[in-house]
């Protein structure tokens, strides 16, 4: 069973303010990683990291930032929160390496109000 | 540049019946493959993957998946599913780039089981 924990499971906000979602993992993995997930399911990749003080943009241009001061936290944070970022986000870990896979929280439903 | 193509959105199946979800993928290396499944308000699970040797990958809860290097096809496969399969399934390709690998995913397929 994966270690990798995300909170809150859903939010209900609303507009202008500020949130932070929170992923933690247990394994000691180097990679982690934030996803966008859109409500007819397909994902998009908006942070990676491949270790602490290492963050990079992904595939989809987001408003988020990120942050990985230690290995096992990678937390999201939304400045200014509007409805356009109303979606599921999904944290995963990986272990460094091509021919690893990935695990996954369970995921954070934000909705912005 | 990598890209994953899974052919079909939404795939309607009998219980016990067989079942073939289609992954095609694109890359300029060599890759390695994973495919994924989504119950609702989960995270992903791993089912299986390919990383060398058998082009036929056997998974979990009874999946099966064959690499096709020539067709570069990744396609799952049930004999007989149950109601209980009925999820969304992703297709991943993971290779390198720049030195760093990238895990890309395909846009999904929903598996609807009905009795």
């Amino acid at each position: 069973e994966a270690d990798i924990y995300q909170t809150p499971r859903y939010l209900v906000i609303g507009t202008g303010k500020k949130i932070t979602l929170e992923c933690s993992q247990t394994m000691g993995h180097d990679k982690m990683y934030w996803y966008q997930q859109d409500p007819g399911m397909e994902l998009h990749l908006i942070h990676y990291s491949y270790g602490v003080n290492s963050t990079e943009k992904g595939d989809l241009s987001s408003e988020s930032t990120v942050s990985r001061i230690r290995t096992e936290h990678f937390p999201l944070t939304l400045e200014s929160a509007r409805p356009s970022h109303t979606s599921q986000y999904l944290c995963a870990s990986s272990e460094f390496g091509e021919n690893t896979e990935a695990f996954f929280g369970q995921g954070t439903r934000l909705t912005v109000v | 540049a990598q890209s994953v193509t899974q052919l079909d959105s939404q795939v309607p199946v009998f219980e016990e019946a067989p079942v073939e979800l289609r992954c095609n993928y694109s890359s300029s290396v060599s890759v390695y493959l994973f495919w994924y499944v989504q119950y609702p308000n989960q995270g992903l699970q791993l089912l299986l993957k390919y990383l060398s040797g058998s082009t036929l990958v056997k998974g979990i809860n009874g999946f099966e998946a064959e690499f096709n290097k020539s067709q570069t096809s990744f396609h799952l496969r049930k004999p007989s599913v149950h109601i209980s399969d009925t999820a969304e399934y992703f297709c991943a390709v993971s290779s390198m780039n720049s030195g760093y690998s990238t895990l890309t995913f395909g846009k999904g397929t929903m598996l609807l089981v009905s009795p």
